[in-house]
């Protein structure tokens, strides 16, 4: 079955802690990207990653990290986190060099205090 | 920079016609996505066009007019399994290829 595997679904964390929210796909994808959904602002990019060892900002990469050192594994990486991060995140991929139908992991509800 | 414009908030009766737009103020992208997103859940792909014109799929067509810097989603038969938020979304061409959703309708289908 196509997925896009994220983990945890869940995670309350304190200021400053290093977190890690993993993501995996199985379809072989080159295109792998992380957004977060805040209400009232829908689905904002943070990176994306168009290959192995090719990543890049998308709207809102500030307080992130991300890399991609497989293929179908696309980790984010939040050093240092503050409550303005507390959001509901998904990861996604889909094929590169064109526009196609993006699969969307379940989600990572993220709370920062 | 990339926007896509939605109404926040439409309501239609079940067994309706529903049409919700996007306009946007981007160039220089592959084609104009559609998604649904129920409550709690993940977003699902429903619609893409590439060209201009109408592409149907079953229930749901959408709309792509370059030239005007528009599309439309349009949901037939309405059922209340379609109370959901419904997003645009663009993939940049190029080099560079970022995503930019619209801030999604939030659709409530009533008896």
């Amino acid at each position: 079955e196509a997925q896009v595997t994220q983990n945890p679904r869940y995670l309350i964390t304190v200021t400053g802690k290093k977190l890690t929210v993993t993501c995996s796909q199985n379809m072989n994808h080159e295109y792998m990207s992380w957004y977060r959904q805040d209400p009232g602002l829908g689905l904002r990019q943070i990176y994306y990653s168009m290959n192995v060892e090719v990543t890049d900002k998308g709207d809102v990469p500030e307080g992130y990290k991300v890399s991609r050192k497989e293929k179908r594994n696309f980790p984010l990486i939040l050093e240092s986190p503050s409550p303005n991060q507390t959001s509901l995140y998904f990861c996604a991929s889909s094929l590169a060099d064109r526009d196609t139908e993006a699969f969307f992991g379940q989600g990572t509800r993220l709370t920062v205090v | 920079g990339q926007s896509l414009e939605q109404p926040s908030e439409v309501t239609a009766v079940e067994g309706a016609i529903v049409q919700i737009n996007c306009t946007y103020q981007t160039s220089g992208f592959y084609g104009l996505s559609w998604y649904q997103q129920h409550d709690g859940g993940a977003p699902t792909f429903l619609s893409y066009n590439a060209l201009d014109g109408l592409e149907e799929t079953g229930r749901f067509s959408s709309f792509l007019s370059r030239s005007d810097s528009y599309g439309y989603l349009l949901l037939q038969e309405l059922q209340m399994k379609d109370s959901a938020s419904y997003f645009c979304a663009v993939k940049k061409s190029g080099g560079y290829q970022k995503v930019t959703f619209g801030i999604g309708t939030k659709l409530q289908v009533i008896p």
